[in-house]
């Protein structure tokens, strides 16, 4: 079975340009996370999402960030107008269920100039 | 609130020696999980461990190891015998918080460098 799939794998861009990112979770999986890596904050779960719900978002930095899940087999997380400070590895994860193992897709590398 | 912290940043062995990563972790859940992955230069998170708060067993996967400690709320990784392949940034991560089971909080890593 495929993993989580994530596109682009890079993504180089200009300030205030909008930035999307997607991700595909694992077939069956009713469980979707975005996260952000950066050398500063480490590994930060931003947003959650059950069954195609938000559940939690009380990691979204600021209104800039939106995530949405239109159905189960497909995410995005959206930046509008990116900063650098935004420059980050973004990772998608899914799973099975709540509290189980959260398999990541290969991560989104973002560079805002 | 949930944390982990991984007190070593950076270990350096030679190949063939053990190791042992060390993680704390803190919650005032009595049902978590705890996990471990690992991030080799790559840069993907791969899965290692997932382990239940009610089950203390430590647990052996070939060269790897788990020793599970709730009395010092410790969850520690051991790798016999390294290798250079073994190279990778070390993450424990917690899982509680009944309806947020779903929130993982990360510990901030351990960089592994094994030399040849």
């Amino acid at each position: 079975d495929a993993g989580v799939i994530q596109s682009p794998r890079h993504e180089v861009t200009e300030m205030g340009q909008e930035v999307t990112l997607r991700c595909k979770p694992i077939s069956g999986h009713d469980y979707l996370f975005w996260y952000r890596q950066t050398m500063m904050r480490g590994l930060e779960l931003l947003i959650y999402f059950n069954n195609n719900v938000p559940i939690d978002d009380s990691g979204m930095p600021e209104d800039r960030f939106s995530a949405k899940m239109p159905n189960a087999s497909f995410s995005t997380l959206k930046i509008q107008p990116s900063e650098p400070r935004d420059s980050a590895v973004y990772f998608c994860a899914s799973s099975l269920k709540n509290g189980d193992t959260q398999y990541f897709g290969p991560g989104t590398r973002l560079t805002v100039l | 609130a949930q944390k982990v912290t991984q007190a070593q940043t950076e270990i350096s062995v030679v190949e063939k020696e053990d190791v042992t990563l060390d993680c704390v972790y803190e919650t005032r859940d009595t049902t978590y999980y705890l996990f471990w992955y690992k991030q080799p230069p790559s840069g993907e998170l791969v899965f290692l461990i997932r382990r239940n708060s009610f089950d203390e067993q430590n647990e052996i996967s070939g060269r790897y190891s788990w020793n599970f400690q709730k009395s010092t709320s410790s969850f520690n990784f051991t790798i016999t015998a390294s290798q250079v392949v073994d190279s990778a940034v070390y993450f424990c991560a917690l899982s509680a918080g009944g309806t947020s089971y779903g929130k993982l909080t990360f510990g901030q890593g351990t960089i592994l460098t094994v030399h040849p």
